[in-house]
């Protein structure tokens, strides 16, 4: 399995700034992935955090929006830009460890309210 | 990744077994079926997958239809805090593609 530290657990923000989550493993992973959770939905695949290169966005997702950090194996952040109330949503880390890669581990989640 | 359809929620007796049906009928034949939950306010938690053979460990049972087109997850003994979302997803387990797709899955309530 993995341990998983995600930054912040929750946060409030303003209409119009940006906030930056950071996810970090205790072991190498495979792969990273970021989700978002609206109120009452399931969870939608944002994109996978690639070391050292761009992130792979999913549709109805874009760069611009949703800058992905991933400069080793164990840490990505994700950052939400321009923030409108419609970004509020819980926003999820996910790896695939080297050891057990046949499954998926979750952080707890950043807990984001945008007024 | 082939998609699945489960009921939107279940009741369970705490103490009994709480059987939690998927069906996945365009399931491929390289295509696994993984069982994750969510208990309120939490990250989704692994629970147990299978490609043909039923499936047991500490958590749960998965049992796979031989047709492989739908299965059912199988908590031998419900408590209250299996209180959750249930999702069942159906996965390609080819190349480097591990990311998962879900659907609305099963809220499971466990009842005293």
């Amino acid at each position: 399995s993995a341990v998983i530290s995600q930054k912040p657990s929750r946060d409030i923000c303003q209409r119009g700034t940006s906030l930056t989550i950071q996810c970090q493993v205790d072991s190498q992973v495979t792969m990273m992935f970021w989700y978002r959770q609206q109120p009452g939905q399931s969870l939608t695949l944002i994109a996978t955090a690639n070391q050292g290169s761009e992130a792979t966005y999913e549709s109805g997702f874009v760069i611009d929006k949703f800058p992905i950090s991933r400069p080793n194996l164990t840490f990505s952040t994700l950052t939400v830009s321009n923030m409108s109330p419609e970004d509020s949503s819980i926003y999820l880390c996910s790896v695939t460890p080297r050891d057990s890669n046949e499954k998926l581990f979750f952080g707890s989640g950043t807990q984001l309210s945008v007024l | 990744d082939a998609k699945t359809t489960q009921p939107p929620s279940m009741d369970c007796a705490e103490g009994r077994a709480a059987n939690l049906p998927c069906n996945h009928s365009t399931i491929s034949g390289n295509e696994y079926v993984y069982w994750y939950r969510q208990i309120h306010s939490q990250g989704p938690q692994y629970i147990i997958h299978g490609l043909k053979n039923n499936e047991t460990n500490e958590m749960a049972s998965l049992i796979i239809t031989e047709d492989r087109k739908s299965s059912t997850l199988i908590l031998p003994h419900a408590t209250l805090r299996d209180t959750a979302v249930y999702y069942c997803i159906v996965r390609n387990s080819g190349g480097s593609n591990y990311k998962l797709t879900f659907g609305k899955g099963t809220l499971l309530t466990v009842n005293p």
